[in-house]
């Protein structure tokens, strides 16, 4: 079974741009969610996704956001880019949204802000 | 608030030498307990996890046993390799919080 898979893997843009980065879950998983990676802040959770509504959200500002398709695939926004927002992203899927439920990762999507 | 203590990095150890990485937590309710490690320019890969009391986690060697008493979640392994070295993260899901919290990661490097 393929692993969830993120694109683009790289990304470069500059401050006050927007970007849209895009997950797929592995196949069967319903639930969605994202995760910030930086240096100083580690990893802090952005959102989840669970057919197609949001059922949490981090502590990010209203300039990230999110939707989740009926095929489960999700896409992430940033708008009004800023220096800070240069991280791994990381998507992550699960079966349902139950605390028990793993969640597995996929190999991000690095993004720099210039 | 829900929060992850794990032990400091980096650590240095040699091959086949015991590795012992500590991690408690703070929850509401019970919560489910994971540890991911992360290797460079990848994501994070599950290595194993445990969903309540008493549970030992294990996997490619590695142990964990879920201690309510004690919240702690300590990561070892009897002889590491270098193929070992990555980055380790203690991690849980509690209650109605759906979300992975994460410690801070625990860099190991193990020598040849």
């Amino acid at each position: 079974k393929a692993g969830v898979t993120q694109t683009p893997r790289y990304l470069i843009k500059t401050r006050g741009q927007q970007v849209t980065l895009s997950c797929s879950p592995i196949s069967g998983h319903r639930s969605v969610s994202w995760y910030q990676q930086t240096p100083g802040q580690g990893l802090q959770f952005l959102f989840e996704y669970f057919s197609e509504t949001q059922r949490n959200k981090g502590n990010f500002p209203g300039r990230f956001s999110g939707r989740q398709f009926s095929n489960s695939r999700s896409e992430m926004n940033v708008s009004t880019l800023e220096l800070g927002d240069s991280a791994l992203y990381l998507c992550a899927s699960s079966l349902s949204s139950t605390n028990t439920d793993t969640q597995y990762f996929g190999p991000g999507t690095r993004l720099t802000v210039l | 608030g829900d929060s992850v203590t794990q032990m400091e990095g980096p650590v240095t150890l040699s091959e086949e030498a015991f590795l012992t990485i500590n991690c408690t937590y703070t929850a509401t309710g019970y919560p489910s307990l994971f540890w991911y490690v992360q290797y460079p320019g990848e994501g994070l890969q599950l290595l194993l996890k445990a969903t309540k009391a008493d549970d030992k986690g294990s996997n490619k060697g590695f142990e964990a046993t879920y201690r309510k008493e004690t919240t702690s979640f300590h990561l070892e392994k009897g002889s590491v390799q270098v193929s070992d070295s990555a980055v380790y993260f203690c991690a849980f899901r509690s209650g109605s919080a759906r979300q992975l919290t994460f410690g801070s990661g625990t860099q190991l490097t193990v020598l040849p």
